[in-house]
C-alpha cells in the first residue's frame, strides 16, 4: 500500500528564511507524487507534482521540491519565505488504479511565517 | 470560470436531517471524487466515479450516497446526519492520463 509521512506537523520560519517541509513516501510502484497548499477556509491548490521525469521538480510561488528515490522522499523547499506562504501543506502520493487517480494524503504541515 | 465549483460553501443543520452537496467541473474531466477532511485537517478519499461510474467506495457509510449525472457533475447526499459527519467535503476532478486533481474551494458541513 502506498503511503506518505509528513514530518513535522508545525512549521515555524522567520520571513526570508530558507522554507523545508518534509514529506517520505512508501510506495511499490514508482510513485507520483504531489504537493499542495491549503490556504484558509479555501481549497487545495496543486504547487507541484513529481511524475517520473525530472528528479528536481519547481513549481508555482518559488517553491521546489527534490525526488529522491534512495531516501524516499520528496521534500519541498523555498529559499525565502513570504508572509503569504502561511498555509497547510499537503505532499501526497498518486495510487493509480487504472480508471482512476486516488490520491494519499500527508497529515499536513501547518507553516507559520514571522515578521 | 471556476474550474470546480461546490454548493454550497457552508451548511449547517440538525443532527437527523438529510443534506445534499453539489459539485461541477468545466474541465472536460472524466473522474471526480470526494474527499472529506476532518477537524484535524487529514484528508482521505471517500468516492471517485469514472464516466458516472463509481470506481472507489472507500467504506464508507451508506447513509452517503454518490451520484453522477454526468461526467461533469458529482453530487453528495448524506441521510440521517450525525455529529461525526461534520468536517469539510471536497471534490475534485482529474484527467485519468493526467494523474493531477483540481479541487474544489470546499463545502465546511456542520451538524448541531
Amino acid at each position: 500500500a502506498q503511503s506518505v509521512t509528513q514530518l513535522g506537523s508545525h512549521v515555524s520560519v522567520s520571513e526570508g528564511a530558507l522554507v523545508l517541509l518534509r514529506c517520505n513516501y512508501s510506495s511499490s510502484v514508482p510513485p507520483y507524487l504531489f504537493w499542495y497548499v491549503q490556504y484558509p477556509n479555501q481549497g487545495l491548490q496543486l504547487l507541484l507534482k513529481y511524475t517520473s521525469a525530472a528528479t528536481l521538480v519547481k513549481g508555482i510561488n518559488g517553491f521546489e521540491a527534490e525526488f529522491k528515490k534512495s531516501e524516499t522522499s520528496f521534500h519541498l523547499t523555498k529559499p525565502s519565505a513570504h508572509m503569504s506562504d502561511a498555509a497547510e501543506y499537503f505532499c501526497a502520493v498518486s495510487d493509480y488504479g487504472g480508471a482512476t487517480n486516488k490520491l494519499i494524503f500527508g497529515t499536513g504541515t501547518l507553516l507559520a511565517v514571522q515578521p | 470560470d471556476t474550474a470546480v465549483s461546490q454548493t454550497p460553501k457552508y451548511l449547517v443543520t440538525q443532527m437527523g436531517n438529510d443534506k445534499s452537496i453539489k459539485c461541477e467541473q468545466n474541465l472536460g474531466h472524466d473522474t471526480m471524487y470526494w474527499y472529506k477532511q476532518d477537524s484535524k485537517k487529514f484528508l482521505k478519499i471517500m468516492f471517485s466515479y469514472n464516466n458516472k461510474e463509481l470506481i472507489i467506495n472507500e467504506t464508507v457509510p451508506n447513509r452517503f450516497s454518490p451520484k453522477s449525472p454526468d461526467k461533469a457533475h458529482l453530487n453528495l447526499h448524506i441521510n440521517s446526519l450525525e455529529l461525526g459527519d461534520s468536517a469539510v467535503y471536497f471534490c475534485a476532478s482529474s484527467l485519468n492520463r493526467d494523474r493531477v486533481s483540481h479541487f474544489g474551494a470546499g463545502t465546511r458541513l456542520s451538524v448541531l
